[in-house]
């Protein structure tokens, strides 16, 4: 595609659910990663894969939440039991080199609510 | 975590002036870039500099790095109202890119 698509855009969901995040990077960009921004804030890491491996997931929170991306390329962000502090906008990001090396790619972000 | 920190969080100019942003650090880096972000949008990559390079210029934009100082500004010349957006800078550390705190500007027409 032209750019990087997060899917859904706006996620409004009660505590305790389950979600799911979808990210579509860029293709051919071999490295996708995963930020949380709250207002007014910057983004806040949370995951790096390189191919379909996650090469750093030191950013995730906690053990609810999880991110995969089987095939290399389209990822998704995984969060259970959620709560209202995980309430944010979930920022993906791809680049072609990964590694710091290259500019990141946004995408214009899923904004979830958790009332 | 954040490990960059911009300065000033705010700033409002008019159009025509100069805005001048600057970002410290903690860390060794390989190199630094600057984004912009629209409210309500992704970022968008501005600039990047690598830690052998002292500056670099991108159309009305100038970056300049002090390794030794740990700090990074970014300087927008004959600012324009839409320039008006956050701007953040971020540290390649290991694998992972780090974003600082952000600074607010805004351009009055």
């Amino acid at each position: 595609g032209a750019g990087v698509s997060q899917t859904p855009s706006n996620k409004v969901t009660e505590k305790g659910k389950y979600v799911e995040l979808r990210c579509d990077p860029i293709s051919g960009h071999t490295a996708l990663y995963w930020y949380r921004q709250s207002l007014g804030q910057g983004p806040e890491f949370l995951i790096y894969f390189q191919g379909t491996g996650a090469a750093d997931d030191s950013g995730l929170p906690n053990d609810r939440f999880f991110a995969v991306r089987p095939e290399g390329s389209v990822s998704t962000l995984k969060i259970q039991r959620t709560e209202r502090g995980d309430s944010a906008v979930y920022l993906c990001a791809s680049s072609s080199l990964g590694r710091g090396n290259s500019p990141l790619h946004f995408g214009n972000g899923t904004r979830l609510t958790v009332t | 975590s954040q490990q960059g920190e911009e300065d000033p969080q705010a700033l409002s100019i008019q159009e025509g002036e100069n805005a001048t942003m600057n970002c410290s650090y903690k860390t060794s880096i390989n190199n630094l870039q600057w984004y912009r972000q629209n409210s309500g949008r992704g970022l968008v990559h501005l600039i990047l500099i690598r830690s052998n390079e002292r500056e670099k210029h991108s159309g009305r934009l100038r970056v300049t790095l002090d390794t030794s100082k740990k700090s990074s500004s970014l300087l927008i010349t004959a600012s324009r109202a839409a320039d008006t957006a956050s701007y953040f800078c971020a540290m390649y550390n290991t694998d992972k890119l780090i974003f600082g705190t952000g600074t607010r500007l805004q351009v009055f027409p």
